[in-house]
């Protein structure tokens, strides 16, 4: 079976760094692609940004270029994201997403962990 | 970049009613680059339908996707009371994978 676990909530404030994670079980870590998606309190969607853990393979929508960095570690079945200075507006719930389709990129999300809430607040 | 904009915000229906979603894309999209998820208050979004018209695994047949070029629609035959949810459309064919924001199902 696969399963998504991520790491717990968070609590931040302005301008400290943070890394949370997802590892990845039941499946072939390295051959697919996992992104990460934010849920703003009340809000929709957003993609953020996908890894290809077999290579290290990265795209960012332009969105969140330069404000996050995904990483992952293939020898732990692990995936990150990561900010190096928060902003009360990450407040938001992160979803890790795994695609459904083995080393295709353009395939939609099979998968989804449980979600991580990172608040930021003074 | 293509925006996809879902329509209506929120659909007010009965149990045993018919849902009919819209997801309307700002370019042409490939036909088979289009999914629908749905999403329960504190979970994680469910993918029901990929390439706009085939049902993921496990879904129920009263769900089914249609559509092509701009035009998708997500339609629930007769609604079940876990039916009520969020419904969320994406564009996954190319960067970066939108999503629409979001057609909320709620109990009349």
């Amino acid at each position: 079976e696969v399963q998504l676990v991520q790491s717990g909530a968070e609590v931040k404030k302005p301008g400290e760094s943070l890394k949370i994670s997802c590892k990845g079980s039941g499946y072939t870590f390295s051959s697919y692609w996992i992104g990460w998606v934010r849920q703003m309190p009340g809000k929709g969607l957003e993609w953020m940004g996908i890894i290809y853990p077999g290579d290290s393979d990265t795209r960012y929508s332009p969105s969140f270029q330069g404000q996050v960095t995904i990483s992952a570690d293939k020898s732990i079945y692990t995936a990150y994201l990561q900010w190096s200075s928060l902003k009360a507006s990450d407040t938001a719930i992160y979803y890790c997403a795994r695609l459904g389709s083995r080393a295709v990129l353009w395939s939609p999300v099979g998968y989804w962990g449980q979600g991580t809430l990172v608040t930021v607040s003074s | 970049e293509i925006v996809l904009t879902q329509s209506p915000g929120t659909l007010s229906l009965s149990p045993g009613e018919r849902a009919t979603l819209s997801c309307r894309a700002s370019q042409s999209v490939g036909s088979t680059d289009l999914a629908w998820y749905q999403q329960k208050p504190g979970q994680a979004p469910r993918l029901l339908i990929y390439g706009a018209s085939s049902r993921a695994t496990g879904i129920p047949d009263r769900f089914s996707g249609s559509g092509s070029g701009t035009d998708f629609t997500l339609t629930i035959s007769r609604l079940e009371p876990e039916d009520f949810a969020v419904y969320y459309c994406q564009q996954y064919g190319t960067s970066p994978w939108p999503f629409g924001q979001g057609t909320k199902v709620d109990i009349k």
